[in-house]
């Protein structure tokens, strides 16, 4: 089983839409979760962190975890198509991302 | 505002041929990071380093080696070039905020092996 796992893409949401990412991971001693947007071509850019359980918002975006379940997602409110890139997982510990999903928003 | 450089940022090479692949960072961080990433594989961790004068393997380190010359820089080491190892290579460094390690990454090096 791979540390971290997201949903498998593409995903496809329209403009001003929810677009919602998930992601689960192995290590239940895992204590830091990272959220990375990825353009193409270019390298990974942090979006936000958590390390709480329940929901942490900046700006359009909120980040959720569930520990007792190993799961952390990412919404994406009012979909713009500047959205539109790769979204990257990623656990503390060794730092192990996920194969990440990659979000078009249609104009 | 460098932050992380990586050099250079594109190379070719014949299989069986080294190289190594330069990384500095002007931002003070202890910690510093190889990453390849892959289609369709996300990032994977070849090496880091927690502080000067230590390294550690990660998830993918057969066939590279890495040197810590100092806080500033952190380089990878080919010594062998093979196919497999075509890739988007990614610098990062990290200094611990409350909560997290945040990584920051350079732009990247694109190595293709003939």
């Amino acid at each position: 089983q791979k540390e971290v796992e997201q949903n498998s893409g593409p995903l496809s949401v329209p403009e001003g839409a929810i677009a919602s990412l998930n992601c689960t991971y192995s290590d239940r001693g895992s204590q830091s979760f990272f959220w990375y947007r990825q353009y193409s071509g270019k390298s990974p850019e942090l979006i936000m962190f958590i390390y709480s359980n329940g929901d942490k918002e900046d700006g359009r975006f909120t980040a959720q975890l569930n520990k007792a379940s190993q799961y952390v997602s990412l919404l994406i409110r009012d979909s713009q198509p500047s959205d539109s890139a790769t979204y990257l997982c990623a656990v503390k510990g060794r730092l192990s991302f996920g194969a990440g999903t990659t979000v078009t928003v249609r104009a | 505002n460098a932050g992380v450089t990586q050099t250079p940022k594109f190379q070719v090479l014949k299989t069986g041929q080294s190289m190594t692949l330069q990384c500095a960072q002007d931002m003070n961080h202890n910690s510093m990071y190889w990453y390849r990433q892959d289609p369709g594989m996300g990032l994977r961790l070849i090496y880091y380093s927690a502080s000067e004068g230590t390294t550690d393997k990660g998830e993918v380190p057969n066939g590279y080696n890495v040197s810590r010359l100092n806080k500033r820089e952190f380089s990878l080491r080919l010594e062998s070039a093979a196919p497999s190892q075509t890739s988007v290579y990614f610098c990062a460094s990290s200094s611990p905020t409350p909560g997290a390690n945040v990584l920051t990454f350079g732009a990247g090096s694109r190595l293709t092996v003939l």
